[in-house]
């Protein structure tokens, strides 16, 4: 699985958009980019997953490079509550394991 | 985090002690998958299972540590003999098929703390 970089953390002002990078520049093909956050003493949650197009659903959206090298997760309207730890992963179509980085510290500020 | 249930949400076990770990998978979910995150560290894969087969364990320390996916009941995630460096957070994960592009839907979590 590719890997990928992600900042280490970011601030983003309560009910405005989090717009959080990833770069997965050695992305193949037949790789998915996932995203999970982890809310403080939670199990990771799923948000959003793609291969190139983009894609949007309640909680997110997943804007993908056209030459796939690098994505981001929009939060349209960021609360307290998405106050967690963001983790882009590439996945391979077949592939079993989700490889966990360090991921991006999001803080939302009143 | 519905669906997936694992339990204890918290356990305690002296050294030299075994340390038993369940997770029932989504309604649905034939495949299972488990991850450990130690204090101030991310998730690491440990194993993944289909029900009564272990598909990858390539993240599983070699002694001490097993896991099984019966065909009736929860998987078991069962560690012998833990030492200090077992305290982590267990996590299970489950998906409903393999390679059709399914996400893995995580429970909360059991807490391991070895006295």
């Amino acid at each position: 699985d590719a890997k990928t970089t992600q900042p280490p953390s970011m601030d983003c002002a309560e009910g405005r958009a989090a717009n959080l990078p990833c770069n997965h520049s050695t992305i193949s093909g037949n790789e998915y980019v996932y995203w999970y956050r982890q809310i403080h003493s939670q199990g990771p949650q799923y948000i959003i997953h793609g291969l190139k197009n983009n894609e949007t659903n309640e909680m997110a959206s997943l804007i993908i490079t056209e030459d796939r090298k690098s994505s981001t997760l929009i939060l349209p309207h960021a609360t307290l509550r998405d106050t967690a730890v963001y983790y882009c992963i590439v996945r391979v179509e077949y592939g079993n394991k989700l490889v966990f980085g360090a991921g991006t510290i999001l803080r939302v500020k009143s | 985090n519905a669906g997936v249930m694992q339990n204890p949400r918290h356990l305690v076990r002296r050294r030299g002690q075994e340390a038993r770990l369940r997770c029932s998978p989504m309604k649905g979910h034939s495949h299972v998958y488990w991850y450990r995150q130690l204090p101030e560290e991310g998730l690491k894969f440990m194993v993944y299972l289909q029900k009564e087969n272990i598909i990858d364990e390539s993240g599983m320390p070699k002694e001490r540590f097993s896991a099984e996916f019966p065909k009736e009941g929860p998987s078991i995630l069962r560690i012998q003999q833990v030492v200090r460096g077992d305290s982590a957070a267990y996590f299970c994960a489950s998906s409903p098929l393999e390679g059709v592009n399914q996400p893995q839907h995580f429970g909360d979590g059991t807490r391991l703390s070895i006295l």
